[in-house]
């Protein structure tokens, strides 16, 4: 079975450019996380679906940043405009969540974004 | 709020020999998740083992396994017969067992373990 999958691997992007990270979830899941890892933040939550639906994006650190689901295997993460503190590793997972159970959540590769 | 405090920024040991990564948390809730993930240079983070609060059996995978102490707030991972490519960076991970709502993972800051031949 196809794990996470993200695109673009790595992306370098100079400051004021629209940026735009892809994720496709594992089939069969219906929740989707964005986290954002840094050194000196570590790894963060950014904004988490379920259902196509945003439950927590209390951790989208501006609203340059926006996150979308436009259907149930797939998503966006944009940020407009780029500047250089948004350097960083950003990861996409995807889990199963149900009323009474809850599934580990399953992490892509990652897309390495540097802004120059 | 949840924390998850891991001690050990690094660790360094030789091949075939046994390690363990300690992490502390800190919840006032009762019913919750705990994962050690693991990401090696590649920079994938893959699931090494979880642990559920309500269980008082350690959780084990092959040579992975934890020291849960609810009491203590402290789950600990030990690996056994070290190998090369157990060389990564660990993460300790924190969940509450919500009934609805968020599934926020908190992370630890990690530990940088490096396997010597």
């Amino acid at each position: 079975d196809a794990g996470v999958i993200q695109s673009p691997r790595h992306e370098v992007t100079e400051m004021g450019q629209e940026v735009t990270l892809r994720c496709k979830l594992i089939s069969g899941h219906n929740s989707l996380f964005w986290y954002r890892q840094t050194m000196m933040r570590g790894l963060e939550l950014l904004i988490y679906f379920n259902n196509n639906v945003p439950i927590d994006d209390s951790g989208m650190p501006e609203d340059r940043f926006s996150a979308k689901m436009p259907n149930a295997s797939f998503s966006t993460l944009k940020i407009q405009p780029s500047e250089p503190r948004d350097s960083a590793v950003y990861f996409c997972a995807s889990s199963l969540v149900l009323v009474r159970r809850t599934d580990t959540q399953y992490f892509g590769p990652g897309t390495r974004l540097t802004v120059l | 709020a949840q924390t998850v405090t891991q001690s050990q920024p690094e660790m360094s040991v030789q091949e075939a020999e046994t390690v363990t990564l300690s992490c502390t948390y800190d919840t006032s809730e009762n019913n919750y998740y705990l994962f050690w993930y693991k990401q090696p240079p590649s920079r994938q983070m893959i699931l090494v083992i979880r642990q559920e609060a309500y269980k008082q059996q350690n959780a084990t995978e092959n040579r992975f396994s934890v020291n849960f102490q609810k009491a203590a707030k402290s789950f600990s991972l030990k690996i056994s017969d070290s190998q090369l490519g157990d060389t990564a960076m660990y993460f300790c991970a924190f969940r509450i067992r919500p009934i609805q709502g968020a599934q926020k993972l908190v992370f630890g800051q990690g530990t940088r373990l490096t396997i010597n031949p």
